[in-house]
Protein backbone atom coordinates (compact mmCIF):
# COMPACT_ATOMS: atom_id res chain seq x y z
CA UNK A 1 0.00 0.00 0.00
CA UNK A 2 1.00 4.00 -0.68
CA UNK A 3 2.66 5.00 2.25
CA UNK A 4 3.07 8.48 1.25
CA UNK A 5 0.72 10.22 -0.22
CA UNK A 6 0.89 13.63 -1.65
CA UNK A 7 -1.75 16.75 -2.08
CA UNK A 8 -3.03 18.37 -4.14
CA UNK A 9 -2.54 16.07 -6.96
CA UNK A 10 -2.47 19.17 -9.12
CA UNK A 11 -1.02 22.78 -8.67
CA UNK A 12 -1.03 25.66 -11.32
CA UNK A 13 0.96 28.52 -10.35
CA UNK A 14 2.43 31.86 -12.20
CA UNK A 15 6.03 31.97 -12.39
CA UNK A 16 7.73 34.06 -9.10
CA UNK A 17 4.71 32.62 -7.09
CA UNK A 18 5.55 30.71 -4.16
CA UNK A 19 4.53 26.44 -4.41
CA UNK A 20 3.63 24.10 -1.74
CA UNK A 21 3.50 20.49 -1.51
CA UNK A 22 2.21 18.06 0.94
CA UNK A 23 3.06 14.48 1.69
CA UNK A 24 1.60 12.67 4.44
CA UNK A 25 2.39 8.98 5.70
CA UNK A 26 1.11 6.23 8.00
CA UNK A 27 4.06 4.53 9.86
CA UNK A 28 6.95 5.69 11.67
CA UNK A 29 9.71 7.03 9.64
CA UNK A 30 13.65 7.40 9.84
CA UNK A 31 14.09 9.79 6.96
CA UNK A 32 11.99 11.16 4.03
CA UNK A 33 13.15 12.16 0.79
CA UNK A 34 11.73 14.48 -1.84
CA UNK A 35 12.76 13.96 -5.82
CA UNK A 36 11.25 15.78 -8.89
CA UNK A 37 10.65 14.14 -12.20
CA UNK A 38 10.41 16.15 -15.41
CA UNK A 39 8.16 14.32 -18.66
CA UNK A 40 9.85 11.37 -19.61
CA UNK A 41 13.25 11.44 -17.41
CA UNK A 42 14.21 9.47 -14.14
CA UNK A 43 13.71 11.79 -10.68
CA UNK A 44 16.44 13.62 -9.28
CA UNK A 45 17.02 13.28 -5.74
CA UNK A 46 16.09 17.62 -4.15
CA UNK A 47 16.20 17.17 -0.01
CA UNK A 48 16.71 14.30 2.66
CA UNK A 49 14.73 15.54 6.14
CA UNK A 50 15.60 12.90 9.17
CA UNK A 51 12.90 12.14 11.38
CA UNK A 52 14.76 14.02 14.22
CA UNK A 53 14.91 16.91 11.84
CA UNK A 54 12.19 19.94 11.67
CA UNK A 55 13.02 21.92 8.74
CA UNK A 56 15.58 21.87 6.16
CA UNK A 57 16.33 24.58 3.39
CA UNK A 58 18.75 24.05 0.48
CA UNK A 59 18.34 26.98 -2.28
CA UNK A 60 15.06 27.69 -3.12
CA UNK A 61 13.68 25.24 -1.21
CA UNK A 62 12.22 24.19 2.33
CA UNK A 63 11.10 21.20 3.50
CA UNK A 64 9.70 21.07 6.63
CA UNK A 65 8.58 17.49 8.84
CA UNK A 66 6.00 16.98 11.39
CA UNK A 67 6.35 13.26 12.87
CA UNK A 68 3.37 13.76 15.48
CA UNK A 69 1.32 14.85 12.14
CA UNK A 70 2.81 12.27 9.90
CA UNK A 71 3.27 14.55 7.46
CA UNK A 72 5.80 16.76 5.24
CA UNK A 73 5.60 19.87 2.98
CA UNK A 74 7.96 20.69 0.26
CA UNK A 75 8.12 24.75 -0.35
CA UNK A 76 9.68 26.05 -3.46
CA UNK A 77 10.09 30.02 -3.21
CA UNK A 78 10.18 32.24 -6.76
CA UNK A 79 9.13 29.71 -8.88
CA UNK A 80 10.43 29.20 -12.23
CA UNK A 81 9.12 27.70 -15.62
CA UNK A 82 12.05 25.54 -15.07
CA UNK A 83 10.60 24.26 -11.81
CA UNK A 84 7.67 22.38 -14.11
CA UNK A 85 7.75 19.09 -13.01
CA UNK A 86 6.35 16.15 -10.64
CA UNK A 87 7.47 15.75 -7.39
CA UNK A 88 7.55 12.53 -4.82
CA UNK A 89 7.75 12.03 -1.67
CA UNK A 90 9.64 8.86 -0.57
CA UNK A 91 9.56 7.21 2.96
CA UNK A 92 11.32 4.52 4.53
CA UNK A 93 9.25 2.77 6.75
CA UNK A 94 11.24 0.17 8.51
CA UNK A 95 13.09 -0.43 5.81
CA UNK A 96 16.87 0.50 5.76
CA UNK A 97 16.81 0.33 1.69
CA UNK A 98 13.27 0.23 0.33
CA UNK A 99 11.87 3.38 -0.91
CA UNK A 100 8.25 4.02 -0.44
CA UNK A 101 6.88 6.63 -2.70
CA UNK A 102 3.50 8.86 -3.33
CA UNK A 103 1.77 9.35 -6.25
CA UNK A 104 3.27 12.80 -6.50
CA UNK A 105 2.06 15.55 -7.38
CA UNK A 106 2.08 17.50 -10.78
CA UNK A 107 3.58 21.06 -10.52
CA UNK A 108 2.77 23.56 -13.61
CA UNK A 109 4.78 26.87 -13.36
CA UNK A 110 2.81 29.30 -15.97
CA UNK A 111 5.28 31.83 -17.80
CA UNK B 1 30.92 11.35 -14.18
CA UNK B 2 28.31 9.43 -15.82
CA UNK B 3 24.72 9.05 -14.34
CA UNK B 4 22.93 6.07 -14.31
CA UNK B 5 22.50 4.23 -17.32
CA UNK B 6 19.39 2.43 -18.87
CA UNK B 7 18.88 0.79 -22.48
CA UNK B 8 17.14 0.86 -24.31
CA UNK B 9 14.85 3.70 -23.79
CA UNK B 10 11.76 2.39 -25.11
CA UNK B 11 10.99 -1.12 -25.75
CA UNK B 12 8.23 -2.60 -28.03
CA UNK B 13 7.69 -6.55 -27.51
CA UNK B 14 4.58 -8.19 -28.26
CA UNK B 15 2.62 -10.72 -25.75
CA UNK B 16 4.56 -13.54 -25.11
CA UNK B 17 8.19 -12.38 -25.65
CA UNK B 18 10.68 -11.28 -23.69
CA UNK B 19 11.92 -7.91 -22.56
CA UNK B 20 15.23 -7.35 -21.36
CA UNK B 21 16.04 -4.03 -19.27
CA UNK B 22 19.49 -3.27 -18.72
CA UNK B 23 20.76 -0.82 -16.30
CA UNK B 24 24.67 0.64 -15.31
CA UNK B 25 25.04 2.03 -12.41
CA UNK B 26 26.92 4.76 -11.42
CA UNK B 27 30.71 4.25 -11.13
CA UNK B 28 31.27 3.39 -7.40
CA UNK B 29 28.06 2.24 -7.03
CA UNK B 30 26.95 -1.53 -5.78
CA UNK B 31 23.68 -1.15 -4.80
CA UNK B 32 20.81 -1.37 -7.62
CA UNK B 33 17.32 -0.78 -7.17
CA UNK B 34 14.42 -1.54 -9.85
CA UNK B 35 11.05 0.24 -9.74
CA UNK B 36 8.46 0.17 -11.73
CA UNK B 37 6.02 3.11 -12.72
CA UNK B 38 2.24 3.71 -14.00
CA UNK B 39 1.40 6.70 -15.96
CA UNK B 40 0.28 9.36 -12.71
CA UNK B 41 1.78 7.15 -10.39
CA UNK B 42 4.32 6.99 -8.11
CA UNK B 43 7.39 4.24 -7.85
CA UNK B 44 6.66 0.31 -7.03
CA UNK B 45 9.68 -1.61 -5.70
CA UNK B 46 10.58 -4.68 -7.62
CA UNK B 47 13.94 -5.65 -6.26
CA UNK B 48 17.15 -4.53 -4.48
CA UNK B 49 20.39 -6.07 -5.78
CA UNK B 50 23.99 -5.76 -4.63
CA UNK B 51 26.58 -7.19 -6.79
CA UNK B 52 26.04 -10.62 -7.38
CA UNK B 53 23.77 -10.99 -4.94
CA UNK B 54 19.57 -10.46 -4.73
CA UNK B 55 18.91 -8.82 -1.45
CA UNK B 56 15.28 -8.18 -1.80
CA UNK B 57 13.13 -9.13 -4.50
CA UNK B 58 10.01 -9.10 -2.73
CA UNK B 59 8.22 -6.40 -4.75
CA UNK B 60 8.51 -8.68 -7.87
CA UNK B 61 5.90 -11.01 -9.56
CA UNK B 62 7.43 -14.61 -8.50
CA UNK B 63 7.09 -15.56 -12.19
CA UNK B 64 8.05 -14.28 -15.27
CA UNK B 65 10.40 -11.74 -13.96
CA UNK B 66 13.67 -12.64 -12.88
CA UNK B 67 16.76 -9.77 -11.76
CA UNK B 68 20.78 -10.03 -12.06
CA UNK B 69 23.44 -8.17 -11.37
CA UNK B 70 27.03 -10.08 -12.66
CA UNK B 71 30.37 -9.27 -11.46
CA UNK B 72 30.69 -7.49 -14.94
CA UNK B 73 28.50 -5.98 -16.69
CA UNK B 74 24.97 -4.22 -16.48
CA UNK B 75 22.52 -5.40 -13.67
CA UNK B 76 19.14 -6.86 -16.22
CA UNK B 77 15.59 -7.08 -15.55
CA UNK B 78 14.14 -10.04 -17.82
CA UNK B 79 10.65 -10.38 -18.29
CA UNK B 80 9.63 -13.71 -19.99
CA UNK B 81 6.43 -14.09 -22.17
CA UNK B 82 5.16 -10.41 -21.87
CA UNK B 83 1.78 -9.82 -21.74
CA UNK B 84 -0.76 -6.29 -21.86
CA UNK B 85 -0.13 -5.78 -18.26
CA UNK B 86 3.54 -5.32 -17.95
CA UNK B 87 3.08 -1.91 -20.15
CA UNK B 88 4.84 0.36 -17.85
CA UNK B 89 8.16 2.48 -17.20
CA UNK B 90 10.74 1.12 -15.67
CA UNK B 91 13.40 2.55 -13.96
CA UNK B 92 16.54 1.57 -11.99
CA UNK B 93 18.46 3.77 -9.42
CA UNK B 94 21.90 3.47 -7.54
CA UNK B 95 23.56 4.25 -4.38
CA UNK B 96 26.92 4.02 -3.08
CA UNK B 97 26.03 2.55 -0.03
CA UNK B 98 22.90 1.12 1.37
CA UNK B 99 20.54 2.79 4.00
CA UNK B 100 17.15 4.91 4.07
CA UNK B 101 19.56 7.88 4.67
CA UNK B 102 21.09 7.60 0.98
CA UNK B 103 19.80 9.33 -1.58
CA UNK B 104 18.88 6.91 -4.61
CA UNK B 105 20.16 8.21 -8.14
CA UNK B 106 17.98 7.39 -11.11
CA UNK B 107 18.57 6.05 -14.69
CA UNK B 108 16.00 7.76 -17.23
CA UNK B 109 14.09 4.54 -17.00
CA UNK B 110 13.05 1.75 -19.82
CA UNK B 111 9.58 2.78 -21.35
CA UNK B 112 7.94 -0.80 -22.48
CA UNK B 113 4.88 -1.54 -24.47
CA UNK B 114 3.52 -4.67 -25.15
CA UNK B 115 1.47 -4.43 -28.61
Amino acid sequence: SQQGEEDPQALSIQEGENATMNCSYKTSINNLQWYRQNSGRGLVHLILIRSNEREKHSGRLRVTLDTSKKSSSLLITASRAADTASYFCATDGDSNYQLIWGAGTKLIIKP
Amino acid sequence: NAGVMQNPRHLVRRRGQEARLRCSPMKGHSHVYWYRQLPEEGLKFMVYLQKENIIDESGMPKERFSAEFPKEGPSILRIQQVVRGDSAAYFCASSPQVGSNQPQHFGDGTRLSIL
